[in-house]
C-alpha cells in the first residue's frame, strides 16, 4: 500500500511569514496526527482527527497553529504567523481504527515530515 | 502526566556487542508501549510493541511495572542497528502517542 504523503519536503521561511504544509494518509486510515519534532527532541503531537472532526488539539498553539481535515482525508497544517521557534520538522500520521486485532489499530504509519526553517 | 525517559542521547557499539537502550515511563494507568525506530533517509517507524511479545529484527523488550521500564535489547548488535530509537507510550484514552527524546544507537565494525 501507498505511505503516508506530505509535502513540500522542506520550507525555509521568514519569521511573521505564513506556511501551509499538506498531508494525505493512508487509504481508508480514519485517524491523522500532526506532530512536531524539534531538533533533539521527540515527536510531540499536535493535532490528532479522527475523520474529520478533532480528537485532540491540546497541545496546539491556537494562537498561529491551525489544521483542517475537511472531506477526512487530506489534511492541511497552517502556521500563521511563524516564529523562530517554530523551526522544526513536521510529521504527519495516520491509522486504521477499523482492525479488529488490537494492538493492529495502534500501529501509526509516518510521513516523510516537512522540514521547516524560520529565519 | 505521561512521560518517557530515555537517558542515553547516543549509544555506541561494537558489531556483535550486546545493545540495550533504556525507556522508563511513567503512566497513571495500565501502559501500551511501543519502540519506533527511524533509519537514515527513512521514515519513523514501528519497531515492536510490549502487547505482542515479539521479536523484531533480533531486539526484544520486556515490560517492567515494577520498574516503569521498557528496555529495548539485542544481544548482537548488527551495523544495520544504527539508527534513531524512540520509545514511546501509548494515552489509552486518548489514543495518543507520547515519545521520549530517542537514542541515536551506533554500532562500528
Amino acid at each position: 500500500e501507498a505511505g503516508v504523503a506530505q509535502s513540500p519536503r522542506y520550507k525555509i521561511i521568514e519569521k511573521r511569514q505564513s506556511v501551509a504544509f499538506w498531508c494525505n494518509p493512508i487509504s481508508g486510515h480514519a485517524t491523522l496526527y500532526w506532530y512536531q519534532q524539534i531538533l533533539g527532541q521527540g515527536p510531540k503531537l499536535l493535532i490528532q482527527f479522527q475523520n474529520n472532526g478533532v480528537v485532540d488539539d491540546s497541545q496546539l498553539p491556537k494562537d498561529r497553529f491551525s489544521a483542517e481535515r475537511l472531506k477526512g482525508v487530506d489534511s492541511t497544517l497552517k502556521i500563521q504567523p511563524a516564529k523562530l521557534e517554530d523551526s522544526a520538522v513536521y510529521l504527519c500520521a495516520s491509522s486504521s481504527l477499523a482492525g479488529v486485532s488490537f494492538p493492529s489499530s495502534y500501529e501509526q504509519y509516518f510521513g516523510p515530515g516537512t522540514r521547516l526553517t524560520v529565519t | 502526566a505521561q512521560r518517557v525517559t530515555q537517558p542515553e542521547k547516543l549509544l555506541s557499539v561494537f558489531k556483535g556487542a550486546p545493545v540495550e537502550l533504556k525507556c522508563n515511563y511513567s503512566y497513571s494507568g495500565s501502559p501500551e508501549l511501543f519502540w519506533y525506530v527511524q533509519y537514515s533517509r527513512q521514515r519513523l517507524q514501528l519497531l515492536l510493541r510490549h502487547i505482542s511479545r515479539e521479536s523484531i529484527k533480533g531486539f526484544t523488550a520486556d515490560l517492567n511495572k515494577g520498574e516503569t521500564s521498557f528496555h529495548l535489547k539485542k544481544p548482537f548488535a548488527q551495523e544495520e542497528d544504527s539508527a534513531m530509537y524512540y520509545c514511546a507510550l501509548m494515552d489509552t484514552g486518548f489514543q495518543k502517542l507520547v515519545f521520549g527524546t530517542g537514542t541515536r544507537l551506533l554500532v562500528s565494525p
